[in-house]
């Protein structure tokens, strides 16, 4: 089976950082994604990562340990719209290119 | 805006009546991914599709079927609605290619089984 963990919710102050955390064990490993889903509306993609290390996109950042079956999504300079869950999906294999989600993270940013 | 439209957005039905859902795609991918989105289970693949006339199951497709007679379109049926398939359902798309294939999401329907 699939097991993808990460905390139900989060608070962050804006202007801050905020690290939210995704563990996962899974019967395979192709690629790990991020995706924001603000409520109400579908999830948009935000990063990918397929090898360990960081991957910067403005001011998201997404890192990632193979060998810890670990990633976290880095938000930097919290804004109010930031304000939304935070879902970690992994592929564990090539072909159908599934995904498995875990649960999500509900950031919510405070003035 | 990847090109993903699904009908109806909203619906509300009795148990044990039909429901069919439309996902309806304008780029000519050719995956295409039915999932289910629950409080406290998140996001859970239903079917997929690999092509025309070619589907999968996913981890939760009991009740469920699936067909693609053309690219664009992938159809998710109910055949006889239950309550416990009152959810939010989303349409995905794959995009992409050498290992950095993504899904894209359609808007979602809400359906509400009374």
């Amino acid at each position: 089976g699939q097991n993808i963990d990460q905390p139900t919710e989060m608070t962050a102050t804006e202007g801050a950082i905020v690290q939210i955390n995704c563990t996962y064990q899974t019967s395979g490993f192709n690629g790990l994604f991020w995706y924001q889903q603000h409520a109400g509306e579908a999830p948009t993609f935000l990063s990918y990562n397929v090898l360990d290390g960081l991957e910067e996109k403005g001011r998201f950042s997404s890192f990632l340990s193979r060998s810890k079956g670990y990633s976290y999504l880095l938000l930097k300079e919290l804004q109010m719209k930031d304000s939304a869950s935070y879902l970690c999906a992994v592929r564990p294999q090539t072909g159908a290119n599934n995904l498995f989600f875990g649960t999500g993270t509900r950031l919510t940013v405070i003035p | 805006d990847a090109g993903i439209t699904q009908s109806p957005r909203h619906k509300v039905t009795e148990t044990g009546t039909p429901v069919t859902l439309r996902c309806h795609q304008t780029e000519n991918h050719r995956y295409m991914y039915w999932y289910r989105q629950d409080p406290g289970h998140g996001l859970r693949l239903i079917h997929y599709s690999y092509g025309v006339k070619d589907t999968d199951k996913g981890e939760v497709s009991d009740g469920y079927s699936v067909s693609r007679s053309k690219t664009e379109d992938f159809l998710l049926t109910l055949e006889s609605a239950t309550s416990s398939q009152t959810s939010v359902y989303f349409c995905a798309i794959r995009v992409g290619s050498g290992g950095k294939e993504t899904q894209y999401f359609g808007p979602g329907t809400r359906l509400l089984v009374l």
